[in-house]
């Protein structure tokens, strides 16, 4: 069983709606949280960082973490065209060490 | 402004001919990685550097060597490029170790 479950979609939504993407994990020993976007033929971009349980907002996204079900989502709300790239869940086990441990990412497309 | 930079955008190599990945950073950052990342896979981790210090991940092949001549920059140095390793390498970086990180675009690597 992988560390981390992401499913790869594709995922397409006509623009406006609200956008829930998902990952599940196996290891209770991950506190630290993060999404990153992936457009085409580019690096990921952190847009979400949180530690343990419960929800974080920033504009449009907002994470949540439950850790009892081990399993993270991030919405985006009024889902927009310049949202449509590949989303990767990320987690770690402490604030010290390297090993962040990557989902393969869900590839979102918004309709105009 | 661009703070994690990869060049060659792409690089075009040939069987067993080694090739030389570079990467820069402006964010001062102690930690810099360098990723794997195949067509539909999580990026995988080949090694890092916390300032000088190389730490190599037990599953790197031994073809594949770093080097971090100042806090600016790392390269990747593929001695014997094989099919296999035909992939996007991403860059990262992190102020510390644990802390998030940030990626460059990355290098798409062919081999002939």
């Amino acid at each position: 069983q992988k560390e981390v479950e992401q499913d790869p979609g594709p995922l397409s939504v006509p623009e406006g709606a609200i956008v829930s993407l998902n990952c599940t994990y196996s290891n209770s020993a991950f506190q630290y949280f993060m999404w990153y976007r992936q457009y085409s033929r580019k690096g990921p971009e952190l847009l979400m960082y949180t530690y343990s349980s419960g929800n974080k907002e920033d504009g449009r996204f907002t994470a949540q973490v439950d850790k009892s079900s081990k399993y993270i989502s991030l919405f985006i709300r009024d889902s927009q065209p310049s949202d449509s790239a590949t989303y990767l869940c990320a987690m770690k086990k402490g604030n010290t060490g390297n090993q962040f441990y990557f989902g393969t990412g869900t590839s979102l497309t918004v309709i105009p | 402004d661009a703070m994690v930079i990869q060049n060659p955008r792409y690089q075009v190599t040939q069987f067993g001919k080694p090739v030389t990945l570079s990467c820069s950073q402006t964010l001062n950052h102690n930690v810099m990685y360098w990723y794997q990342q195949k067509s539909s896979q999580a990026p995988k981790l080949l090694f890092h550097y916390y300032d000088k210090d190389f730490n190599n991940e037990a599953d790197t092949p031994d073809n594949f060597q770093s080097r971090r001549p100042n806090t600016s920059f790392c390269f990747l140095d593929i001695r014997s490029p094989g099919l296999g390793d035909a992939a996007m390498y991403l860059c990262a970086t992190s102020r510390d170790i644990g802390q998030p990180q940030h990626f460059g675009d990355g290098t798409r690597l062919s081999i002939l």
